[in-house]
């Protein structure tokens, strides 16, 4: 079974300024997919950016981007130029290839974004 | 193209009564699936689909009930309501790589449940 762990249960970031969230992960899996999804106060589940990981290269998403580390099963986000829409719940989740109904979450990440 | 829906948004039970949530999508997506997301927490997968007249569990299946006799749709009913079902359940939809698709989920936008 896989688990993925966000260790950051708040974060808040000045408008304009950078942040990253954190994500670690647990798989016996090689071939995977990683997701990153954002849930503001509407709890609508909007995906923010996704990795596979037989990719080397890093997924970039105009503002968002990943640090993927496979070998230490790490997957973390960085917003840069920070917007007031970008406060909102983060999960990151966990996608075995071929298993495209069964996504794992994380717990979730609350970001502020301050004016 | 209305992409995910679900209905109701709002419900609220007694405990023992049972209802079905509604999820339809218009999207053509082979797979679908039911998770709930509790006060908190990520989501957690109750039972999906990969094509009309398949369905299998998932990680939280106890107390409810899927069928998928069309691709389009994929209800899930409580069959006797609990408060520990209280929650918001989401529907999610998928076209895998094989089928031309992205393997992508794209998400409903969900039901929120109370069962008193």
């Amino acid at each position: 079974a896989q688990t993925v762990t966000q260790s950051q249960p708040e974060m808040s970031v000045q408008e304009a300024e950078t942040v990253t969230l954190s994500c670690t992960y647990d798989t016996s899996e090689n071939n995977y997919y990683l997701f990153w999804y954002k849930q503001p106060p509407s709890r609508q589940m909007i995906l923010v950016i996704r990795q596979e990981a037989y990719k080397q290269q890093n997924a970039t998403e105009n503002r968002f981007s990943v640090n993927f580390q496979k070998a230490a099963k790490s997957f973390s986000l960085k917003i840069s130029d920070s917007q007031l829409g970008d406060t909102a719940m983060y999960f990151c989740a966990f996608m075995k290839l071929m298993a495209g109904n069964m996504l794992t979450f994380g717990g979730g990440t609350r970001l502020m974004v301050k004016p | 193209n209305a992409g995910v829906t679900q209905t109701p948004k709002f419900q609220v039970l007694k405990t023992g009564q049972s209802m079905t949530l509604q999820c339809a999508q218009d999207m053509n997506h082979e797979y679908m699936s039911w998770y709930r997301q509790d006060p908190g927490m990520g989501l957690r997968l109750i039972h999906y689909s990969v094509g009309a007249g398949i369905t299998d569990q998932g990680e939280v299946p106890n107390g409810y009930n899927v069928s998928r006799s069309t691709t389009e749709d994929f209800p899930l009913r409580l069959l006797s309501a609990a408060p520990s079902q209280t929650s918001v359940y989401f529907c999610a939809t998928l076209r895998p790589l094989g089928g031309g698709g992205t393997d992508t989920q794209y998400f409903g936008p969900g039901t929120r449940l109370t069962v008193l």
